[in-house]
């Protein structure tokens, strides 16, 4: 109940495309989902997060759609560059005072020029 | 603004020893997190510290452990190393207002190697 599953595990996409990762979970109380990039070689860097009471949120091409009734979040990648090649992370968390956060196995995305 | 610092970023240690990770959290940051990122289990929450107290574990054995400091710098260490605790390590920082604000911010991590 405490898993969240992401899918694809690896992703191809052209550059100008648009990248779509999906993550599901099972636990209601997880009220924070955020998503983290990670470059090789670096630690994972917030990308977008959102929260249970809106649907959707976009920040420049990144888009989190947030399906509360079944229980799924995705992260869209508009007009994909070879620059947002990197592993994907989605997350969820309980409360607004911990940061034990609840992690996807990660997708991996290459962005072919 | 710096961001969070880990050190040393590459060890190899052998089984059965031990090993001591420092994180500098971002200046003001109050709370420190660790998880270990492996392949196959990817990212797991050890634990988190706040004002030099435990917070919340995560479900790894007693081997692994840690504290924090008064200026908000933080170790983890594991004891009686085993071929499985290779991993990264990574250390993130929060400025936890209370408001919600989950920010973390990671650090480039400590890849441990053991043989």
């Amino acid at each position: 109940q405490q898993q969240v599953k992401q899918s694809p595990q690896s992703l191809i996409v052209q550059k100008g495309g648009i990248s779509i990762i999906n993550c599901a979970y099972e636990n209601t109380a997880f009220d924070y989902f955020p998503w983290y990039q990670q470059f090789p070689g670096k630690g994972p860097a917030l990308l977008i997060a959102i929260r249970p009471d809106v649907s959707e949120k976009k920040e420049g091409r990144f888009t989190i759609s947030f399906n509360k009734s079944a229980k799924q979040f995705s992260l869209h990648i508009m007009d994909s560059q070879p620059g947002d090649s990197a592993t994907y992370f989605c997350a969820a968390s309980i409360g607004s005072g911990t940061y034990k956060y609840i992690f996807g196995t990660g997708t991996r995305l290459k962005v072919l020029a | 603004k710096a961001g969070v610092t880990q050190t040393p970023r590459y060890l190899i240690k052998t089984r059965g020893q031990q090993v001591t990770l420092s994180c500098s959290p971002i200046s003001g940051h109050r709370s420190v997190s660790w998880y270990q990122q492996t392949p196959g289990q990817g990212l797991q929450f050890l634990f988190e510290y706040f004002s030099e107290t435990q917070r919340n574990k995560g479900n790894f054995p007693g081997r692994f452990s840690g504290r924090q400091f008064s200026n908000s710098r933080s170790e983890m260490n594991v004891s009686t190393l085993e071929l499985g605790d290779s991993a990264l390590y990574l250390c993130a920082s929060s400025l936890d207002r209370g408001t919600g604000a989950n920010v973390l911010t990671f650090g480039a991590g400590s890849r441990l190697t053991v043989l």
